[in-house]
């Protein structure tokens, strides 16, 4: 059954910074893994999906990873900006049929 | 903005009384999902529907039903609602062209069960 972890649960950083979240996954053979945004009180916004036969995947400044030896994926984010604080949500397909798992997801803070 | 409207946005009722919550899209997609999200439970699924009448159960369905009697609507009722069932409700849905598995995810449907 696939499980899906994200370290750390938070983290805050000073605008400018590059930095790197982290989602862990149990079950190698995976389908693809995708990356959403969370803002308070909102719905979950697409940032980025990796398929399975691909390494990484880049959106401006935003480039994830996916290593599916390792079950690792991270995700990027340069220079960042206090418009980034938001939580970051990443999740597996359990099977064929896409139903997602998610990570608890990592709640960033960007301070100005 | 992959179409998807949830109604209602807020909704506060009492314990055991019938709830039902509406997913919408406007593409024809095949592939929808009810999620609910709670905090230190994160996003669950609840059902899963892959075409008309076509339905599956989640992680946590106990509770709840669905019906999908036309494509662009989801439905999720809660027959008898109760206190463990406030949370926020999110539908999704994949497009069936692309075969990315990438989903998309409505704004959510916020519900207090007193």
């Amino acid at each position: 059954k696939q499980e899906v972890t994200q370290i750390p649960a938070a983290l805050s950083v000073p605008e400018g910074e590059n930095l790197v979240l982290n989602c862990s996954f149990t079950d190698s053979a995976i389908y693809n893994l995708q990356w959403f945004r969370q803002d308070p009180g909102k719905g979950l916004t697409s940032l980025l999906l990796i398929q399975s036969s691909q390494r990484e995947q880049t959106s401006g400044r935003l480039n994830a990873s996916l290593d599916k030896s390792s079950g690792r994926s991270t995700l990027y984010i340069a220079a960042s900006q206090p418009g980034d604080s938001a939580t970051y949500l990443c999740a597996a397909p359990m099977d064929s049929s896409y139903k997602l798992i998610f990570g608890s997801g990592t709640r960033l803070l960007v301070r100005p | 903005d992959a179409g998807i409207t949830q109604s209602p946005r807020h909704k506060v009722t009492e314990t055991g009384t019938p709830v039902t919550l509406r997913c919408h899209q406007t593409e024809n997609h095949r592939y929808m999902y009810w999620y609910r999200q709670d905090p230190g439970h994160g996003l669950r699924l609840i059902h899963y529907s892959y075409g008309v009448k076509d339905t599956d159960k989640g992680e946590v369905s106990d509770g709840y039903s669905v019906s999908r009697s036309k494509t662009e609507d989801f439905l999720l009722t809660l027959e008898s609602a109760t206190s463990s069932q406030t949370s926020v409700y999110f539908c999704a849905l994949r497009p069936t062209g692309g075969n990315t598995g990438e989903l998309f995810f409505g704004e959510g449907s916020r519900l207090t069960v007193l």
